[in-house]
């Protein structure tokens, strides 16, 4: 199973959006409705940030939104703040097949 | 408050073994399935194992081509990862991660424990 295809940096100033995407196919992304999104700042736990396509646990921002088309999700951070500076990865359920699933390359988002 | 905290990690010698722990509390350990995560020096995560709630399947990365074992004893809420015949790209951090079948998603991660496996 190959891994979600993530920009490799993102950027933005305070308070502008920056958006992420995750592109994998038709037998992950595209075909399941699971594709979550994590937070990790180094040395730190990784944080769940949206699950199910677009849904937030409790306790996280509203800043954070998550949507998909096709075979591509995208998370979406506005208002950015200087603590959002951090590497962010999706994941997605692969079938039953692939019960491991799969993980996106990771995106390391810098706030200027 | 769900916590999981990785234990046992180390400096181990290329072809030797080593047992990864983490200990989980704030929750029903038995209703869980529960993933070893890893993520290599300047590289990213990767999923190594998952176990179900029970123990009764088990599923492995390929690239681990049989060395590790996942196990799990829910009398002591505790989740364990067997490392055999370790190579130098084994080493990683490595994060135990609380699975909810319904979404399909890890919701609790630890922060990990640091396997280096050098001469």
């Amino acid at each position: 199973q190959s891994a979600l295809t993530q920009p490799p940096s993102a950027s933005g100033s305070p308070g502008q959006s920056v958006t992420i995407s995750c592109t994998g196919t038709s037998s992950d992304v595209g075909g399941y409705n699971y594709v979550s999104w994590y937070q990790h700042h180094p040395g730190k736990a990784p944080k769940l940030m949206i699950y199910e396509v677009s849904k937030r646990p409790s306790g996280v921002p509203d800043r954070f939104s998550g949507s998909k088309s096709g075979n591509t999700a995208s998370l979406t951070v506005s208002g950015l703040q200087a603590e959002d500076e951090a590497d962010y990865y999706c994941s997605s359920y692969a079938g039953s097949n692939n019960p491991l699933g799969v993980f996106g390359t990771g995106t390391k988002v810098t706030v200027l | 408050q769900v916590q999981l905290v990785e234990s046992g990690g180390g400096v181990v010698q290329p072809g030797r073994s080593l047992t990864l722990s983490c200990a989980a509390s704030g929750f029903i350990f038995s209703n869980y399935g529960m993933h070893w995560v890893r993520q290599a020096p300047g590289k990213g995560l990767e999923w190594v194992a998952v176990i179900w709630y029970d123990g009764s399947n088990k599923y492995y990365a390929d690239s681990l081509e049989g060395r590790f074992t996942i196990s799990r004893d829910n009398s002591k809420n505790t989740l364990y990862l067997q490392m055999n015949s370790l190579r130098a790209e084994d080493t990683a951090v490595y994060y135990c991660a609380r699975y909810y079948y319904d979404s399909s998603v890890n919701d609790y991660w630890g922060q990990g424990t640091l396997v280096t496996v050098s001469s």
